[in-house]
């Protein structure tokens, strides 16, 4: 099963627009990254965040983590075509020390 | 700061040779490095942990004769490949964490495109 539910898994939206992504899980979890990738490149970590509730923001990119430490959302406003790429939620799994990553979210902003 | 390197960033090699990738963490000591092999338009999926100085712990599937990994040093870890054949080709990531920030929080490396032909 996968531990990490990302969604949506693909989107296309005009620039300009606003969206968010969602990574939910049914575990509770220290922390969860977010990262963005590009084709043929690795995974760029974007923010960490660790305290239910925590809003973090990274210019037109907020990040929340839920209360609960269960879930986390992504929010870009006035999407660019710079943001397109494929977005990873990603968590410690505390059982043997590894991090798990969701299966992503393939985000296309046209012009 | 932490910023972690891959070599090559691009192979092609025969069928039945073998293939190293080496993964450099340049501006921190990396006790744990992780493999990872995406196929197109899929996430990660983690193939082994290796720490510094110990075997690699290998995810179910992963075949260990196949995919040997060597973590001799703190800052460098290598991923060979065996007898390649045209079904291992992928991108293969390394990431790393270690005394850089969070030790909750991975490097990774920009990865290594295998085309086994």
């Amino acid at each position: 099963t996968q531990l990490l539910e990302q969604s949506p898994q693909f989107l296309s939206i005009q620039e300009g627009e606003n969206l968010t992504v969602y990574c939910n899980s049914s575990s509770v979890f220290s922390s969860l990254q977010w990262y963005r990738q590009e084709p043929g490149e690795g995974p760029v970590l974007l923010v960490t965040v660790v305290t239910g509730g925590e809003v973090k923001k990274l210019k037109r990119l907020t990040f929340q983590f839920g209360d609960a430490r269960k879930d986390s959302s992504l929010h870009i406003t006035a999407a660019q075509t710079g943001d397109t790429g494929l977005y990873l939620c990603a968590a410690w799994r505390n059982r043997d020390d590894k991090i798990i990553f969701g299966k992503g979210t393939r985000l296309h902003i046209l012009p | 700061g932490a910023v972690v390197s891959q070599h090559p960033s691009r192979v092609i090699c025969k069928s039945g040779t073998s293939v190293k990738i080496e993964c450099r963490s340049l501006d921190f000591q990396a006790t744990t490095m992780f493999w990872y092999r995406q196929f197109p338009k899929q996430s990660l999926m983690l193939m082994a942990t290796s720490n510094e100085g110990s075997k690699a712990t290998y995810e179910q599937g992963v075949e260990k004769d196949k995919f040997l990994i060597n973590h001799a040093s703190l800052t460098l870890s290598t991923l060979t490949v065996t007898s390649a054949h045209p079904e291992d080709s992928s991108f293969y990531i390394c990431s790393a964490t270690g005394t850089s920030g969070s030790t909750d929080t991975q490097y990774f490396g920009p990865g290594t495109r295998l085309t086994v032909l």
